[in-house]
């Protein structure tokens, strides 16, 4: 059974760094693109980043574009958003989804919360 | 950046009736379109992939169709368990993008 859990959130002051983690299970993590997908409170889904499978590929959104830094570890079957320069609006539950590029998010995690607040 | 357009926002059905929400995109996408249904205070799950191929576990009431701008999914015959909100999402191009979703709430 495919499993990912997120861990890591919690809350953070404007301007401050935060890793998001995300453990896979169930499935040959190398074989798969990961994506990290957001949901701020209230409101409906958005792509935040997404990493081929031996990392050699990145994208991003727009607004976080040298702001966040998506990385796996394959070794550990784990994948990370490395979150600098917190704003409010980056508040939001992250979650770990396996796909990515021109494939659908066919299994998620359960999400992680990060709040940006002073 | 391809938009996605769904409507309706929301909608109020009673038990055994026909759902369909639309997703419009904002240019082609051939099939790279997936639907999603995220129940409350839980994380999405995959219900249709590439338009309409339904997603393994999925029931067979819900179905998918459409290709190029418009696309539709269909629940048969609503159930109660079946109030969540739904999404659309492609995959066609960079950035990925999601519709804004359809909550279906059951009278």
């Amino acid at each position: 059974e495919v499993q990912l859990e997120e861990s890591g959130g919690g809350l953070v002051q404007p301007g401050g760094s935060l890793r998001v983690s995300c453990a896979a299970s169930g499935f040959i993590f190398s074989g798969h693109w990961m994506t990290w997908v957001r949901q701020a409170p209230g409101k409906g889904l958005e792509w935040v980043a997404n990493i081929k499978e031996d990392g050699s590929e990145k994208y991003y959104m727009g607004s976080v574009k040298g702001r966040f830094t998506i990385s796996r570890d394959n070794a550990k079957n784990s994948l990370y958003l490395q979150m600098n320069s917190l704003r409010a609006e980056d508040t939001a539950v992250y979650y770990c989804a396996r796909g990515g590029s021109s494939i659908c998010l066919d299994s998620w995690g359960q999400g992680t919360l990060v709040t940006v607040s002073s | 950046e391809i938009v996605l357009t769904q409507s309706p926002n929301f909608q109020s059905v009673t038990p055994k009736e026909k759902v369909t929400i639309t997703c419009r995109a904002s240019q082609s996408i051939g099939n790279s379109l997936h639907w999603y249904q995220q129940k409350p205070d839980q994380s999405p799950k995959l219900l249709i992939k590439y338009a309409s191929q339904s997603f393994s576990g999925v029931p067979s009431r819900f179905s998918g169709s459409g290709s190029g701008t418009d696309f539709t999914l269909t629940i048969n015959s609503l159930e109660a368990e079946d109030a969540a909100t739904y999404y659309c999402h492609q995959t066609a191009s960079l950035p990925l993008t999601f519709g804004g979703g359809t909550k279906v709430e059951i009278k």
